[in-house]
Order: structure tokens, then C-alpha cells, then sequence
């Protein structure tokens, strides 16, 4: 069975700190995906990113960096600089060899100006 | 606005009413998925549809009932629901099963 652990429920900053995502993930397969969605007050889960269990290696792209860690099944997720419109849900999900996606319970972020 | 378009946003309903939700893409995606999105709860997938054929119903109470009349619509027929039904429902489509997902803003369902 897979599963997605995201420790953290809320997290507050204020803006320009960086915020840290952590989380952890459970799977027998050793191909899976994991993403990383954002969810704004608006409702709609916007993509952030997708990485095969193939490649460890970590990712920026802007504020946002990814850290892929096989050794200890996490995948986290730092924003730098924070912004205000930073604020929202953030979930990791996991996918196997199906088309399943396995969600975290999602890390609010609030930025404060 | 995302490439997937849910109405309505928002829906009241009493226990006894017969709506149904709507989703529509035109990204040329050939699978369709409903999600249940309940506060403190992970996202929870209730069906999926690829060419139109369901693949998946997650033990969903069968007071839900989706349909595919083609690959840019799905809907989710709603009937007798209990107030703990109430959630943001999500639609999502992906090119094919398995592909990356893009999702509506979602309806927000209040059953009183």
C-alpha cells in the first residue's frame, strides 16, 4: 500500500523567510512518481512539479527548489523568499504504476506582509 | 482559469434533492477523475473514466453516480446525500491513465 505523510499541518512565516515542506512517502514499487500541488483559496490543486523515483536528482525552478532523498523516502519542498501570494495548501502525492495519485493530508502555509 | 471547468462552484442541497455536478475539458485529455476533498482528510478518489469506460469506483456509496457521455464531460449525479457528503469535489483530467493531472477549482457541496 502506499502512503504519503506530511507532518506538518500549518505553517506560518513572515514574508521573505523561507518555508520548508517536508514529506515522506511509502511504497514497495520502485517505479513511482511524486508531485507536489498547490492549492490556493480558490480550490483548484495547481501543479508544481513531478519526479521519477529514477532520478534523485533536486530541482529549482524560481523560489521553489525540490529535495528527492530515496534514502529516507522524502521529498520536500522549500519555498525561498516567501511572498503573500505564497499562501495556500500545499500537498505531495504519490503515484505508483497505476493512475492513482496517493495525497498527503497537505501543509498550510500562511505568509504574513 | 484552468483547462478544466467545474460547475456549479458552489451547490446547497438538502437531503432529498437530485443535482448533479459538472466537469468539462477541451485539453484533448482522454482520462477524467472525480476526487472528494473533505476538511482534514487527504484527497480521496472516487472514480475514473478513460475513452469514456470507468475503470475505478472506489466503494463510493452508490447515492453517487458519475457519467461520461464523451471524453470532454463528466458529471456526477448526486441523490439522497447525508450531511457528512458535504466537500469540495474536484474533477481532473490527464492526457492518458497515469498522466499528469489537471484539476477544476472544484464544487463546493454543502448538503443540509
Amino acid at each position: 500500500a502506499q502512503k504519503v505523510t506530511q507532518a506538518q499541518t500549518e505553517i506560518s512565516v513572515v514574508e521573505k523567510e523561507d518555508v520548508t515542506l517536508d514529506c515522506v512517502y511509502e511504497t514497495r514499487d520502485t517505479t513511482y512518481y511524486l508531485f507536489w500541488y498547490k492549492q490556493p483559496p480558490s480550490g483548484e490543486l495547481v501543479f508544481l512539479i513531478r519526479r521519477n523515483s529514477f532520478d534523485e536528482q533536486n530541482e529549482i525552478s524560481g523560489r521553489y527548489s525540490w529535495n528527492f532523498q530515496k534514502s529516507t523516502s522524502s521529498f520536500n519542498f522549500t519555498i525561498t523568499a516567501s511572498q503573500v501570494v505564497d499562501s495556500a495548501v500545499y500537498f505531495c502525492a504519490l503515484m505508483v504504476d497505476d493512475y492513482k495519485l496517493s495525497f498527503g493530508a497537505g501543509t498550510t502555509v500562511t505568509v504574513r506582509a | 482559469e484552468t483547462g478544466v471547468t467545474q460547475t456549479p462552484r458552489h451547490l446547497v442541497m438538502g437531503m432529498t434533492n437530485k443535482k448533479s455536478l459538472k466537469c468539462e475539458q477541451h485539453l484533448g485529455h482522454n482520462a477524467m477523475y472525480w476526487y472528494k476533498q473533505s476538511a482534514k482528510k487527504p484527497l480521496e478518489l472516487m472514480f475514473v473514466y478513460s475513452l469514456e469506460e470507468r475503470v475505478e469506483n472506489n466503494s463510493v456509496p452508490s447515492r453517487f453516480s458519475p457519467e461520461c457521455p464523451n471524453s470532454s464531460h463528466l458529471f456526477l449525479h448526486l441523490h439522497t446525500l447525508q450531511p457528512e457528503d458535504s466537500a469540495l469535489y474536484l474533477c481532473a483530467s490527464s492526457q492518458d491513465l497515469g498522466g499528469g493531472y489537471t484539476f477544476g477549482s472544484g464544487t463546493r457541496l454543502t448538503v443540509v
